[in-house]
């Protein structure tokens, strides 16, 4: 069956702009994580999910960041205000029940800011 | 506060030659524990992990793992390292009542010599 899929895979921005980063997980899994991953450095956690709601965003680092999971399923990661420092590759994985269930990770999507 | 740490960045090994990857965890209690691969342009993929009982755990491609609650460790090992073994390794933790929020090592980076 289909990985987790993450678009696009890359994205190059100027400062100040907004831009949306989108995750597909494996059908059926509940739990869904954001991660970013600077250079050279392992991923840091951002947020997760358990199905529609955040149960956990205390790794947003600022008010900046924003992501959403409408229907349970597809998560959006919404960055405001581009800055410098917000490039990073943001990994998405996926669970079928959260807790210590393997996660499964996308391929990334790889954001420059200018 | 919980972190893991990866005290290697950058470890050569002759191809045939034995490996071992350390990783250190700090956490009130004894964390669930995750050692993950990433190779260039693939996603982070699971290679064993450790919740509790038996603390030598079998993993996938010969990789194994051994718990030592005394020393907070979980090292990686491997008898006899191949050259598509070179990628970047990641050992992470997750608290039992965390949802599967994933705390990183910074990675250590395994080149093969031939």
């Amino acid at each position: 069956g289909a990985g987790v899929s993450q678009t696009p895979s890359n994205k190059v921005t100027e400062k100040g702009k907004y831009v949306e980063l989108r995750c597909d997980p494996i059908s059926g899994h509940t739990a869904l994580y954001w991660y970013r991953q600077s250079l050279g450095q392992g991923p840091e956690f951002l947020i997760y999910f358990q199905g529609t709601g955040a149960a956990d965003d205390s790794g947003l680092p600022n008010d900046r960041f924003f992501a959403v999971r409408p229907e349970g399923s597809v998560s959006t990661l919404k960055i405001q205000r581009t800055e410098r420092g917000d490039s990073a590759v943001y990994l998405c994985a996926s669970s079928s029940a959260g807790g210590y269930n393997e996660q499964f990770f996308g391929p990334g999507t790889r954001l420059t800011v200018l | 506060a919980q972190s893991v740490t990866q005290p290697d960045i950058h470890i050569t090994v002759s191809e045939g030659a034995s490996l071992e990857l350390r990783c250190n965890y700090s956490y009130g209690a004894t964390p669930y524990l995750f050692w993950y691969v990433q190779s260039p342009g693939q996603g982070l993929q699971l290679l064993l992990k450790y919740f509790s009982g038996d603390t030598l755990v079998q993993g996938i491609k010969g990789f194994e793992a051994e718990f030592k609650r005394s020393q907070s460790s979980f090292n990686l090992r491997k008898p006899s390292v191949h050259w598509s073994d070179a990628a970047e390794y990641f050992c992470a933790a997750a608290a039992y009542n965390q949802g599967g929020k994933l705390i990183f090592g910074q990675g250590t980076e395994l080149s093969v010599k031939p």
